[in-house]
């Protein structure tokens, strides 16, 4: 199993631009799930979703969208990149909504300049 | 609310024990966990603990958890240059529905010969 893989690794965008983080994972998990990592924050929680064709927001979704056609897929698009969306992303899944261990992918570091 | 805190910031002397302290307040967490994130790279999970234990040793790693004051400890016993990394407290936030990690800031310990 890869577990659960995010590309791209780096990325540096300027304001006004969108991309697509791409985030995948093999161990046919319900749960998936977007954070942020920013300086002093720990991680916030961006979107999640419970299943295919089911997303919501978390704590800090202004800026995002998330779709989910695919169990392995959940990819979050950035529409109009701004500064403020400069971070490290981390993708994690998890069996089910309610399982307790989740695993996270190795970040994507995002520069909006 | 939901909060979870730490100091950002330990040094220890190689071959010391390292005490990383946290507090939270979500009292219905029923998962407690310690996350491992060296530099540039992602979330490793350490350990986590069950609210209905006081206590969990794994090898060098013991937790505490004092769930009357909402914290919660680790200890690594026999510090290593190894072990230099941030650590995360999180706290699992689960309604109905809805379920997410909560996350410190992170402590960064940093262990010196």
């Amino acid at each position: 199993n890869a577990g659960v893989t995010q590309t791209p690794k780096f990325q540096v965008l300027k304001t006004g631009q969108s991309m697509t983080l791409q985030c995948a994972q093999d161990m046919n998990h319900e749960y998936m799930s977007w954070y942020r990592q920013d300086p002093g924050m720990g991680l916030r929680l961006i979107h999640y979703s419970v299943g295919a064709g089911i997303t919501d927001q978390g704590e800090v979704p202004n800026g995002y969208n998330v779709s989910r056609s695919t169990t392995e897929d959940f990819p979050l698009r950035l529409l109009l990149a701004a500064p403020s969306q400069t971070s490290v992303y981390f993708c994690a899944s998890s069996a089910t909504s309610i399982s307790y261990e989740q695993y996270f992918g190795p970040g994507t570091r995002l520069t909006v300049t | 609310g939901e909060d979870v805190e730490q100091s950002l910031f330990l040094s220890v002397r190689e071959g010391d024990s390292s005490v990383i302290n946290c507090t939270y307040t979500d009292s219905s967490s029923t998962y407690l966990y310690w996350y491992k994130q060296e530099p540039g790279a992602g979330l490793q999970l350490l350990t986590y603990i069950f609210s209905n234990m006081d206590m969990k040793q794994d090898q060098r790693l013991t937790v505490l958890l004092n769930k009357k004051d909402k914290h919660l400890s680790l200890r690594i016993a026999d510090t290593q240059t190894g072990d230099s990394a941030i650590y995360f407290c999180a706290e699992w936030y689960r309604r109905e529905g809805y379920n997410k990690l909560i996350f410190g800031a992170g402590t960064r310990l940093a262990v010196h010969p």
